[in-house]
């Protein structure tokens, strides 16, 4: 079975830090994908990130960046110089390759103040 | 609009009820799909669509729970008999093509079910 583990249910930074959100996953499969939504106060899951399991390149998207480390079963996402836009509830979620379902974390709150 | 629509926004309804909850995906996706998010906790996957069938039921909880998209476009999802447990916000989402190895999923902004 497919699990995905969120430890951090509520991260609290100031405008500017960085902020690291932990992401562990559970498979038997050889060939699976990894993402990151992110839900804003509104609730639509707006996609953020896609990576499958044979690119374990780290990624890096204007403030955000992702780390991928299939040794430790972790997709770490990070935000650099957090802004009060950034508060939301941030999932991780896993693919089957061969699936149509993805299974979700628990989802880390993120609270930038300013 | 151009998004996933989902209606009604919030729904309250007494236990043993029916409820029909409707998704307006993105014109032009082939792909549906329907969660269900309990407070605090990552949506859980219900069913996808490929096209006017079911793909994957996999997720319905039990036989009080069915979605139809009988033109290959919007969705309904009903739920009969409705218990204080269906309590959630329903999501759909939509995708170009379907599977998740294939990229993105479009979600609309959920229907709340509250349930008395």
């Amino acid at each position: 079975a497919q699990k995905v583990t969120q430890a951090q249910t509520e991260i609290s930074v100031v405008e500017k830090e960085d902020v690291t959100l932990d992401c562990v996953y559970e498979t038997r499969d050889t060939t699976y994908y990894l993402f990151w939504y992110k839900q804003p106060p509104s609730g639509e899951l707006v996609f953020l990130i896609r990576r499958n399991s044979f690119d374990e390149q780290n990624e890096i998207s204007g403030r955000y960046s992702w780390n991928f480390q299939k040794s430790t079963s972790s997709f770490n996402f990070t935000i650099t110089a957090s802004q009060v836009v950034d508060s939301a509830v941030y999932f991780c979620a896993l693919g089957e390759a061969a699936g149509n379902k993805l299974t979700f974390g628990g989802g880390t709150r993120v609270l930038v103040k300013p | 609009g151009a998004g996933v629509s989902q209606t009604p926004s919030n729904k309250v309804t007494e236990k043993g009820k029916y409820v029909e909850l409707r998704c307006d995906p993105i014109s032009g996706h082939t792909a549906l799909y329907w969660y269900r998010q309990s407070l605090g906790q990552g949506p859980e996957f219900l069913i996808y669509f490929q096209g006017t069938g079911a793909a994957d039921d996999s997720g319905l909880p039990n036989d009080r729970f069915f979605a139809v998209r009988p033109e290959g476009s919007v969705s309904t999802l009903k739920i009969q008999r409705t218990e204080r447990g269906d309590s959630a916000v329903y999501l759909c989402a939509s995708s170009p093509y379907g599977g998740t190895n294939t990229g993105e999923l479009f979600f609309g902004e959920g229907s709340r079910l509250t349930v008395l």
